[in-house]
């Protein structure tokens, strides 16, 4: 277990619509981080927030937004959703200081239909 | 786009041998990461080692990495049915948000 939680663990939803998926890093841990796992793409990084605010994106859509909360938690926001969107989502989580591991979470499954 | 290519792409070997995995990337890297993943689940945290390392070990695995061939290999001794996964490298580059990019993984079975 590392600490990462994630909910849901899966999404069964339909196109054109809107999610939102869930991350509480582990305790302590000040960066959150997204990733997208899809079969073609493979793991992507989509974006950063540091203690609240973004500090990096990466391939992510303007459909898909996130933010964190002053709790620390995290949530990624996806609209609009067509087939393609359909992948697993980790979060990450950092502590900030020097150390460099990455801690994921089990992932949220999203399937648009 | 991927930073790291794992070689080879799967990987069948039988309990007890061992199981070699590399790992290839284009850019300058401050760490490289190995990461293990039960299918479809989460990612879990192998081991981490930094662009000033040439060799790491724990418990069972060693890694390499060769910064001047952009490589770096996960070997896996005395394996076991348990360790069948698929096995990701990611490498850091160090600025201010420590993204991680990851390659395409290898998937290992190890047959008991």
């Amino acid at each position: 277990d590392s600490g990462v939680t994630q909910t849901p663990k899966h999404l069964i939803t339909a196109t054109g619509q809107r999610v939102t998926l869930r991350c509480s890093p582990r305790s302590g841990d000040l960066s959150v981080y997204w990733y997208q796992q899809s079969l073609d793409q493979g793991l992507q990084f989509l974006i950063q927030y540091y203690n609240g605010e973004e500090r990096a994106k990466g391939n992510i859509l303007e459909r898909f937004s996130a933010q964190q909360f002053p709790d620390l938690h995290s949530e990624l926001n996806l609209s609009s959703l067509e087939l393609g969107d359909s992948a697993l989502y980790f979060c990450a989580s950092r502590s900030g200081g020097a150390g460099d591991t990455q801690y994921f979470g089990p992932g949220t499954r999203l399937t648009v239909l | 786009s991927q930073q790291g290519e794992e070689d080879p792409q799967a990987l069948s070997i039988q309990e007890g041998e061992n199981a070699t995995m590399n790992c290839s990337y284009k850019t300058s890297i401050n760490n490289l990461q190995w990461y293990r993943q039960n299918s479809g689940r989460g990612l879990v945290h192998l081991i981490l080692i930094r662009s000033n390392e040439r060799e790491k070990h724990s418990g069972r695995l060693r890694v390499t990495l060769d910064t001047s061939k952009k490589s770096s290999s996960l070997l896996i001794t005395a394996s076991r049915a348990a360790d069948t996964a698929s096995y990701f490298c990611a490498t850091g580059d160090g600025g201010s948000n420590y993204k991680l990019t990851f390659g395409k993984g290898t998937l290992l079975t190890v047959n008991p």
